[in-house]
Formats: structure tokens, C-alpha cells, sequence
């Protein structure tokens, strides 16, 4: 299996513009997560989904921040107007979950996206 | 709520020595799970360990060994005979109804 990948890697863009990040999860899983992390805040729970409806987006900082799951092989975290203070890794992440308190499977991540806002 | 404490912000070791993370985590739920991942330089976080609240059973796997003890509401992580490639930024976490809590991680610097 080639695990959770994201793209891109790195991303240098100038305040203002709209930044998209991509993620493909593990075939199978079906609970997918978008964290954000920081030095200051570390590792931040943005959105996750579940049989791709999102379940919990309370740790979307702001409406600039959206994110989407079409379908169970591909997510999208959208930034529209990007600010400096949006430069973090952000990871995808995904897991065989139910939601419940027995959906403690391991969460699978991928190797981030460096954004980098000037 | 639910609430993982990593007091350790950093430590530094040399080859051979024996280091301990520690783990405090907070919750009003009888069933969790708790977790431990590890993320060396290279920045993808790698799962280590999964344990539940039912099993305080300690755990070893190779120089790695796992104490939880529910009394103190820790769990923590310990690296026998460290080795440079132990090198990382490890993070603890809690995780109830699908929802992980992460720590705010241990960087562990291990000198040759």
C-alpha cells in the first residue's frame, strides 16, 4: 500500500492567493483527518470525516479554511485568501474508524504539506 | 475534557543511556486509548503504540517499553540503550470517539 499521500510537499505562495492541498487516504479506510501543526499551537485537529461527510469541523480556524471529500479517495483543504499566518504542515491522515469510542484504530498519516505564506 | 500533558519539552541524551518520556493525560471517560507516535526529522509521524483504558498490562517491543498506570493517569514511554536514530519529536496522545488529543511532544536529541 503506498499510505496516505499528499501533495504537494512544499508550497510558497504570497499573501492573498488561494492555496489547495490535496490527500489520497488508504483504500479501505474510511475516516479521514486534517491536522495543521505549528511550533506555537502544535498539533491542531482541523476536520474529519467519516464515509466522507465531514463529522467535526470545529477546529477550522476561520472561514477562509474549507475542506472537501468528493469521494472515498481524495480530499481537498482549501485556503482562499491565504495569510502568513497560515504557514504551518498541515497532514492528512486517515484509519479504519466508526466514530465512536471503539473507533480508536491507528491513524495512518502522510508525509504533510509544508506551506509557507509570504 | 480531554487533555494530554508532556512536560518534558526537550531532552538530550548520549548513546547507550536510558531515557524516560512522560506522559500525563486527562479524561472523565472510562474507555480511551492511548497512543504514542514518533516523528524524526524527516517530519511524517509514525505510530508506535496503542493501548487501552482496560489494559495496564506494561508492554515492551525491542529497546522500547510502555508503562501505564491508570492511578497517576500516565503512560509513559521508555528507550532502553538509546541510539541516534531514536532521535525525534515524540508525541503522546488520548483519543475518544475518533478524536485524538496530541501532546505537545518530547524532542529527544540523542548524541553519538
Amino acid at each position: 500500500d503506498a499510505g496516505v499521500i499528499q501533495s504537494p510537499r512544499h508550497e510558497v505562495t504570497e499573501m492573498g492567493q488561494e492555496v489547495t492541498l490535496r490527500c489520497k487516504p488508504i483504500s479501505g479506510h474510511n475516516s479521514l483527518f486534517w491536522y495543521r501543526q505549528t511550533m506555537m499551537r502544535g498539533l491542531e485537529l482541523l476536520i474529519y470525516f467519516n464515509n466522507n461527510v465531514p463529522i467535526d469541523d470545529s477546529g477550522m480556524p476561520e472561514d477562509r479554511f474549507s475542506a472537501k471529500m468528493p469521494n472515498a479517495s481524495f480530499s481537498t483543504l482549501k485556503i482562499q485568501p491565504s495569510e502568513p499566518r497560515d504557514s504551518a504542515v498541515y497532514f492528512c491522515a486517515s484509519s479504519l474508524g466508526t466514530g465512536g469510542p471503539s473507533g480508536a484504530n491507528v491513524l495512518t498519516f502522510g508525509a504533510g504539506s509544508r506551506l509557507t505564506v509570504l | 475534557a480531554q487533555k494530554v500533558t508532556q512536560a518534558q519539552t526537550e531532552i538530550s541524551v548520549v548513546e547507550k543511556e536510558d531515557v524516560t518520556l512522560d506522559c500525563v493525560y486527562e479524561t472523565r471517560d472510562t474507555t480511551y486509548y492511548l497512543f504514542w507516535y514518533k516523528q524524526p526529522p524527516s517530519g511524517e509521524l509514525v505510530f508506535l503504540i496503542r493501548r487501552n483504558s482496560f489494559d495496564e498490562q506494561n508492554e515492551i517491543s525491542g529497546r522500547y517499553s510502555w508503562n501505564f498506570q491508570k492511578s497517576t493517569s500516565s503512560f509513559n514511554f521508555t528507550i532502553t540503550a538509546s541510539q541516534v536514530v531514536d532521535s525525534a519529536v515524540y508525541f503522546c496522545a488520548l483519543i475518544n470517539f475518533n478524536k485524538f488529543y496530541f501532546g505537545s511532544g518530547t524532542k529527544l536529541n540523542v548524541k553519538p
